[in-house]
C-alpha cells in the first residue's frame, strides 16, 4: 500500500455513459498524475496538477475527459460518453519535491479498472 | 513526438541468469525513471538517474543513463523468481511529462 487510494477499483458501464474517477493521493504531496495503462502497454500519461492548478494536459486527452483536484487534495477524472476505446486502468500517482528541489519518485495507486460494454 | 521505447518486450531466463532492458528516447531527456510492475499490480519506483553517465546499483540491479541522455539500461545480475514482473523507464523531458517506455516482461524459470 503505498497510501494512494483510488476509488471505484472497478468500474462496468455502458457505452455513451458518464463515469467519475476518484484519486486521494498522499497527503503532502502535492503533485498528481493521471494515467491510462492498456494491457500489455506501459502508463500514457494523461494530465497533472500542482497544488489545485492543471499545469499540463496530454493532446491524446480528448474533451470527453475532464480532470478536477478543487481544493489540492484529492483528485477526479470524468470521463464523458464513454467509448469501447476509453476501456483500461487510469491509474494516479502523486509525488513530492525532494530536498534538493527537484520532484522525485511518483507513488501510485492501485487504479480503476474500466470496462465499457 | 516524444516516443520511449524499450527492448527486448519479452525476456525468458533461468533462475540464475542475467537480464537487462534497454531504453531509448527520440529526445534528450532531463532524467529517467525506473518502475517494476507485477502482474495484477501498480507501478512501484525503483530509481532516478539524473545526470549524464550516471551509474548506481541497488543489490543485484545497475541502472544506467546514458551519455546523451537519451538511453537507459536496467541489468539484474543473478534473476531470481521475484525479479519477475514488468520494468518500465519513465523519461521527462523539460516538461513535467513523464513518457514511459512499452516495458519488458521477465519470466524467471525455476
Amino acid at each position: 500500500d503505498t497510501g494512494v487510494s483510488q476509488d471505484p477499483r472497478h468500474k462496468i458501464t455502458k457505452r455513451g455513459q458518464n463515469v467519475t474517477f476518484r484519486c486521494d493521493p498522499i497527503s503532502e504531496h502535492n503533485r498528481l498524475y493521471w494515467y491510462r495503462q492498456t494491457l500489455g502497454q506501459g502508463p500514457e500519461f494523461l494530465t497533472y496538477f500542482q497544488n489545485e492548478a492543471q499545469l499540463e494536459k496530454s493532446r491524446l486527452l480528448s474533451d470527453r475527459f475532464s480532470a478536477e483536484r478543487p481544493k489540492g487534495s484529492f483528485s477526479t477524472l470524468e470521463i464523458q460518453r464513454t467509448e469501447q476505446g476509453d476501456s483500461a486502468m487510469y491509474l494516479c500517482a502523486s509525488s513530492a519535491r525532494g530536498l534538493a528541489g527537484a520532484y522525485n519518485e511518483q507513488f501510485f495507486g492501485p487504479g480503476t479498472r474500466l470496462t465499457v460494454l | 513526438g516524444q516516443q520511449v521505447m524499450q527492448i527486448p518486450q519479452y525476456q525468458h531466463v533461468q533462475e540464475g541468469e542475467d537480464f537487462t532492458t534497454y531504453c531509448n528516447s527520440s529526445t534528450t531527456l532531463s532524467n529517467i525513471q525506473w518502475y517494476k510492475q507485477r502482474p495484477g499490480g501498480h507501478p512501484v519506483f525503483l530509481i532516478q538517474l539524473v545526470k549524464s553517465g550516471e551509474v548506481k546499483k541497488q543489490k543485484r540491479l545497475t541502472f544506467q543513463f546514458g551519455e546523451a541522455k537519451k538511453n537507459s539500461s536496467l541489468h539484474i545480475t543473478a534473476t531470481q523468481t521475484t525479479d519477475v514482473g514488468t520494468y518500465f523507464c519513465a523519461g521527462q523531458n523539460t516538461g513535467n511529462q513523464f513518457y514511459f517506455g512499452t516495458g519488458t516482461s521477465l519470466t524467471v524459470i525455476p
